[in-house]
């Protein structure tokens, strides 16, 4: 089983200030990997897949980057309705289907 | 607009059953893979089960495999998961989620808003 590791666990930021947020798999899942946000009480949604490629509606201000074992998702400029929880997803080694811990960014 | 309704939670004690439902519409149902993915209250994301278009393949967590089943009917555009021998364990929020065109081992682009299972004496 591939595991995903989430890093920081929280992210405490103001608005306007850019989040940076690390996913690091156990081994290499090539560029097989998604990031979804998360909001209190609301299902997951998705934001990046194929490490990259951003999902339909997305803003600009997301943008993931990596490949193999290490890959970022960053948000350029924090706007207020962007604090949440993110979670990495993995699909290059399945099943499972594995995601990470999650990364809370909070507001300062 | 792509809508997916789960029902079928609840509180049950340990042992016991249910079936969850999740209910589809605005996508050809029958042409993407189907999952669900529950939730422990206040964790992470678990992946559960999946099933392939139409229907022919499943695939299992381990942590689920031989007490869970997965299956669908198309003609009600309708994911089912059936849940045996429910442990403590398996209390979650239980999402049902659209595959996003990668088959049954891929991304999700669509999520219900989840059905929550309680295992409890």
């Amino acid at each position: 089983e591939i595991v995903l590791t989430q890093s920081p666990a929280t992210l405490s930021l103001s608005p306007g200030e850019r989040a940076t947020l690390s996913c690091r798999a156990s081994q290499s899942v090539s560029n097989y990997l998604a990031w979804y946000q998360q909001k209190p009480g609301q299902a997951p949604r998705l934001l990046i897949y194929d490490a990259s490629s951003r999902a339909t509606g997305v803003p600009a201000r997301f943008s993931g980057s990596g490949s193999g074992t290490d890959f970022t998702l960053t948000i350029s400029s924090l706007e207020p309705e962007d604090f949440a929880v993110y979670y990495c997803q993995q699909r290059n080694k399945w099943p499972p289907l594995t995601f990470g811990g999650g990364t809370k960014v909070e507001i300062k | 607009e792509v809508q997916l309704l789960e029902s079928g939670g609840g509180l049950v004690q340990p042992g016991g059953s249910l079936r969850l439902s999740c209910r589809a519409s605005g996508f050809t149902f029958s042409s993407y893979a189907m999952a669900w993915v529950r939730q422990s209250p206040g964790k992470g994301l678990e992946w559960v089960s999946a099933l392939s278009p139409p229907g022919g393949n499943t695939y299992y967590a381990d942590s689920v495999k031989g007490r869970f089943t997965i299956s669908r009917d198309n003609s009600k555009s309708t994911l089912l998961l059936q849940v045996n021998s429910l442990r403590a364990e398996d209390t979650a929020v239980y999402y049902c989620a659209k595959g996003a065109g990668y088959g049954p081992g891929g991304y999700f682009d669509y999520w219900g808003q989840g059905t929550l299972v309680t295992v409890s004496s």
